[in-house]
């Protein structure tokens, strides 16, 4: 069965610190990988999306890039934190049927 | 454009059942969706139908669709306190996760 890792569950840090938060599945091979925030008491947003290694769309203009370094490996990144990246993130994969599923999410809070 | 629209808040008793409403804005959307999300947690997959679809029923989970008046509908029934959690509608043109849309979500309050 697929399996969705996220690492880590919490962070919290200071306003320019630099961020990774990584994503991985087990089970299945060139997975459509996702990546959303979640803003306090809103929906999701899409941030980024990866069809294959190296491939990486970004749906909205951020402080924050995506990288996909292996096949079920996806990774967010940022340079320098701002207050407003602060949200819950989650990770994604949709299967070929049309099914998306979530991983456990990473709750950042930027202080 | 397209937008979901959900109620933020329901709040119903043990036992009573619980409809959660949805409205979508694209006619062309093929796949819709139901998540769940409890406190902390990612989103679980609930259930889903495809807009050819009117009704599917999935133990104590019904979901309709008026695709006319592009209206999703959630019912749990008997809901009990561990259904209490973020609902989230979501809909799709195809099968790529890019194009899903999620509505803003519905937090239920099951009471005692």
């Amino acid at each position: 069965s697929q399996t969705i890792h996220q690492w880590p569950a919490t962070l919290v840090q200071p306003v320019g610190s630099p961020l990774s938060l990584e994503c991985t599945v087990e089970g299945t091979s060139n997975p459509n990988l996702y990546w959303y925030r979640q803003a306090a008491g809103r929906g999701l947003q899409l941030l980024f999306y990866s069809v294959g290694i190296g491939q990486i769309s970004s749906e909205v203009p951020q402080n924050l890039s995506a990288s996909r370094p292996q096949d079920r490996q996806f990774i967010l990144s940022s340079k320098k934190l701002l207050l407003s990246d602060s949200g819950f993130y989650l990770c994604a994969w949709i299967t070929a049927q049309g099914e998306q599923y979530f991983g456990p999410g990473t709750r950042l809070t930027v202080t | 454009g397209e937008d979901v629209e959900q109620s933020l808040f329901l709040s119903v008793r043990e036992g009573d059942s619980s409809v959660i409403n949805c409205t979508y804005t694209d006619s062309s959307s093929t796949y819709l969706y139901w998540y769940k999300q409890e406190p902390g947690a990612g989103l679980q997959l609930l259930t889903y139908i495809f807009s050819n679809m009117d009704m599917k029923q999935d133990q104590r989970l019904t979901v309709l669709l008026n695709k006319k008046d592009k209206h999703l509908s959630l019912r749990i029934a008997d809901t009990q306190t561990g259904d209490s959690a973020i609902y989230f509608c979501a809909e799709a043109k195809d099968n790529y996760g890019q194009n899903f849309v999620f509505g803003p979500g519905t937090r239920l309050s099951v009471l005692p």
